[in-house]
């Protein structure tokens, strides 16, 4: 099992541009989580999906972010325009659903100058 | 949720038993503690969870009080390799088929040896 892949794993973007995020999670996972780690807020959960369908979408930071699933083998998290508040690292994470447990990728850090 | 409440740090000796205490003491009855640990750079593992009865994997070992209001996770034989931030997690369900994880400050492991 290749377990829950990202991409690309480094990013250095300039301030204004657009940021796209890949995650693929492990296979026969309905359950998909977006999560965003900085030095001052810590690990917190952007979104999720369950069956490919948006559950909350509450720690979205604002509208310059946004989330897609459009199959059960890709989702992506797209920022835009990028600003330098949004460097952090961007984990993916997958679950067979339920309370069984969540699997992370290795994550993407994401720099905007 | 319930809160937990974990040592911002500890130190072990390698070789020896690492002991990580959680205070967790307004879980309900149907919450499951899970601990993740998060080595530099990675993104967070999951190593066990429990919700009444003790548990052992491989990794580790998690003792839970009869009162379910603290627990401690044994990792039994620490290496230099388990040097990380431990998560000690209690998951709510958030409703519409999907669990969330809400990520403390964790305790920062070092194992000296």
């Amino acid at each position: 099992d290749a377990g829950v892949i990202q991409s690309p794993r480094h990013e250095v973007t300039e301030m204004g541009q657009e940021v796209t995020l890949r995650c693929k999670p492990i296979s026969g996972h309905n359950s998909l989580f977006w999560y965003r780690q900085t030095m001052m807020r810590g690990l917190e959960l952007l979104i999720y999906f369950n069956n490919n369908v948006p559950i909350d979408d509450s720690g979205m930071p604002e509208d310059r972010f946004s989330a897609k699933m459009p199959n059960a083998s890709f989702s992506t998290l797209k920022i835009q325009p990028s600003e330098p508040r949004d460097s952090a690292v961007y984990f993916c994470a997958s679950s067979a659903g339920g309370p069984e447990t969540q699997y992370f990728g290795p994550g993407t850090r994401l720099l905007v100058l | 949720d319930a809160k937990t409440t974990q040592p911002p740090s500890m130190d072990c000796a390698e070789g020896r038993a690492a002991n990580l205490p959680c205070n967790h003491s307004t879980i309900s009855g149907n919450e499951y503690v899970y601990w993740y640990r998060q080595i530099h750079s990675q993104g967070p593992q999951y190593i066990i969870h429990g919700l009444k009865n003790n548990e052992t994997n491989e990794m580790a070992s998690l003792i839970i009080t009869e009162d379910r209001k603290s627990s401690t996770l044994i990792l039994p034989h620490a290496t230099l390799r388990d040097t990380a931030v431990y998560y000690c997690i209690v998951r709510s369900y958030s409703g519409a088929g999907s669990y969330q994880l809400t990520f403390g400050k964790g305790t920062k492991l070092s194992v000296i040896p």
